[in-house]
Order: structure tokens, then sequence, then C-alpha cells
């Protein structure tokens, strides 16, 4: 069935530093890729998204790559900063359906001032 | 206005009680979704309701039950839990099936703890 993996589970990073999240999904009619921030006790927050048609976004300090041919999507984060700190999911769906988002496990991500 | 709220915050409920949860959201959404938590988990979904029919259950079982009473509410009725029903239970809208944006929004869930 349809799945997505996630990498690393845990990531610790000194701040200013980048950190990278990497996700491989199965389902290549999979054509939407979110990502989630979740912080302790919060709802998870849409921080960025991408779709199949395009290879790169960027906002501010926060990048997704996708390779399609590959079913890589990558979370990029640069000069990273303590509020950064939180667990990150993944995700994929297809469109034109009902939107079923399959998650990764999540990253666990730790910045160190 | 990308909110999406929840009633209540934290439930504590009997094994023997009925009670509910309630989603509202107001962005014109037409898709709802109901998924649950476990702690350092992803979420899961449970529920898809779209143009306030069922569209999608994910094999939940029966003690649990969803309601859209109409385009802006959510309701998840709860009847005879087990103590590993306890999670986070999270409501989200998105603008619905054949429309351009999918972004899809979450509610602050609703802690529930089952004794």
């Amino acid at each position: 069935g349809e799945n997505v993996e996630q990498h690393p589970s845990t990531l610790s990073v000194q701040e200013g530093d980048s950190a990278v999240i990497k996700c491989t999904y199965s389902d290549s009619a999979s054509n939407y890729f979110p990502w989630y921030k979740q912080e302790l006790g919060k709802r998870p927050q849409l921080i960025i998204d991408i779709r199949s048609n395009v290879g790169e976004k960027k906002d501010q300090r926060i990048a997704v790559t996708l390779n399609k041919t590959a079913k890589h999507f990558s979370l990029h984060i640069t000069e990273t900063q303590p509020e950064d700190s939180a667990v990150y999911f993944c995700a994929a769906s297809k469109s034109g359906g009902y939107n079923k988002l399959i998650f990764g496990a999540g990253t666990r991500l730790a910045v160190h001032p | 206005d990308t909110e999406v709220t929840q009633t209540p915050k934290h439930l504590v409920m009997g094994m023997t009680n009925k009670k509910s949860l309630k989603c509202e959201q107001h962005m014109g959404h037409r898709a709802m979704y109901w998924y649950k938590q476990k702690a350092k988990k992803p979420p899961e979904l449970m529920f898809v309701y779209s143009y306030e029919k069922l569209s999608i259950n994910e094999s939940v079982p029966s003690r649990f039950s969803p309601e859209c009473p109409n385009s802006s509410l959510l309701n998840l009725h709860l009847h005879a839990l087990q103590p590993e029903d306890s999670a986070l239970y999270l409501c989200a809208s998105s603008q619905g099936p054949g429309q351009v944006n999918y972004e899809q929004y979450f509610g602050p869930g609703t802690r529930l703890t089952v004794t």
C-alpha cells in the first residue's frame, strides 16, 4: 500500500546550522507533498508544500525539493534557530480525491543555542 | 482566517460514557477530517467528509461515530471506548475535491483520556 518513509527520526544541530529531512514515497501517483511542524502539545502546522509539477520551492529559511523520478522529497532549513525545535512530518497525497495524507513517521529536530 | 477550532481541549471519560468532540471551521472548506494521534506518532486518518457526506472510513471501530451537520461543523461521537483509545483527536479541513488548493489545516485537537 501507500507508504512514506522519513529520515532521520531525530536530528540535533547547533543554532545557525542547516537541517535536512528526507522522505521517500511509494505511490508514483502522489502529486502533493506538504510538510508539517508540530511543537509539543500543539497542532500540526503546515509550513511549506510542493506539487509534482515543481522541483523546488522556497519560503525564507525553508525550502523543499522534489525528485519525482526517485520519489524523494526533502525539507531544508537554513540558519536554524531554537524555535525551529519541533517534530516535522512529511506527507504525500494524490490530488483530485479526498486529499488523503499519508504521513511519514516524523523527525524530532533539536536546535541547540 | 485559517483557523479550525475544536472543543473540548481535554476530555476524561469512563468506558461506559457517551461524549462528543466538536470541530468548526469558517473557511468555506468542503472537506473535513478526523485524525487520531498517539504520542510520538504521526496523525492517523479516521474519517473524511466531503460536501457533508462520509467519503472515507478507515475501518474505524463503530464506537467512534462521525457526524457532519453542515458544511462548517464536524462531530465525533464516542461510546464505550477502551483505554487504548486515549489519544489526541485532531480535526482538519481543506477546500475539497476538485478544488485548486490542497492545503489541509488542523485544529488544536482534543486530548482524550479513557479511564
